[in-house]
């Protein structure tokens, strides 16, 4: 079956503006994370949902960043007032089992986004 | 919080073993992962450990102690296409998120 999927694969945006990443699961998949990954490290932990509900949101660096799942399945994230700082690569991620201890997730290819 | 050690570079020939460090200091403790990842490409699993000891699939090997607060990931018949990020992460006690480790770069020649 398919992977996790991203959309767009890359953006580019100017400093100031507003802009989506959007995440598809694997399909059946519960669990969904969001991880930015900038130049040279690891993956870095933003937002984690259980079906439709933020889990754990204490990634998120400031009110500027925003998650939704509204129906359980793809996740937006959402980015206000972009900054040159926010210019990194949003990962997306998904699990299978509801309780998100012992199973493995699974990332997607990723979203660059650069902002000028 | 979680911090997590890793080497930054290391250097390997085709054919040969390597082994890939990982030090980790926790507040708790449900698991170790380790992710392989091509450049500009997504991390694709290869192992998990949550009790100590070896764990094995192919090539591949990663091993725990808990007590020690270490991991490894050993790669046999190293190939070219090996070359690649590999991750460290670990997964606290009290949540299902990972804490990542900065990658170790192998770069397998030759």
């Amino acid at each position: 079956g398919a992977g996790v999927s991203q959309t767009p694969s890359n953006k580019v945006t100017e400093k100031g503006k507003y802009v989506e990443l959007r995440c598809d699961p694997i399909s059946g998949h519960t669990a969904l994370y969001w991880y930015r990954q900038s130049l040279g490290q690891g993956p870095e932990f933003l937002i984690y949902f259980q079906g439709t509900g933020a889990a754990d949101d204490s990634g998120l660096p400031n009110d500027r960043f925003f998650a939704v799942r509204p129906e359980g399945s793809v996740s937006t994230l959402k980015i206000q007032r972009t900054e040159r700082g926010d210019s990194a690569v949003y990962l997306c991620a998904s699990s299978l089992s509801t309780d998100g201890f012992t199973d493995t997730q699974y990332f997607g290819p990723g979203t660059r986004l650069t902002v000028l | 919080g979680q911090n997590i050690d890793q080497p930054t570079e290391m250097t390997a020939t085709e054919g040969a073993i390597v082994q890939i460090n990982c030090t980790y200091q926790t507040s708790g403790f449900n698991g170790l992962f380790w992710y392989q990842q091509h450049a500009g490409e997504a991390p694709t699993f290869l192992s998990y450990n949550v009790l100590d000891g070896l764990e094995e699939k192919g090539r591949f090997s990663s091993f725990l102690s808990r007590s020690k607060g270490y991991s490894y990931l050993l790669l046999k018949e190293l190939q070219m296409k090996d070359s690649a990020s590999y991750l460290c992460a670990v997964r606290d006690g009290g949540y299902s998120t990972l804490t990542f480790g900065k990658g170790t770069m192998l770069l397998v020649s030759p």
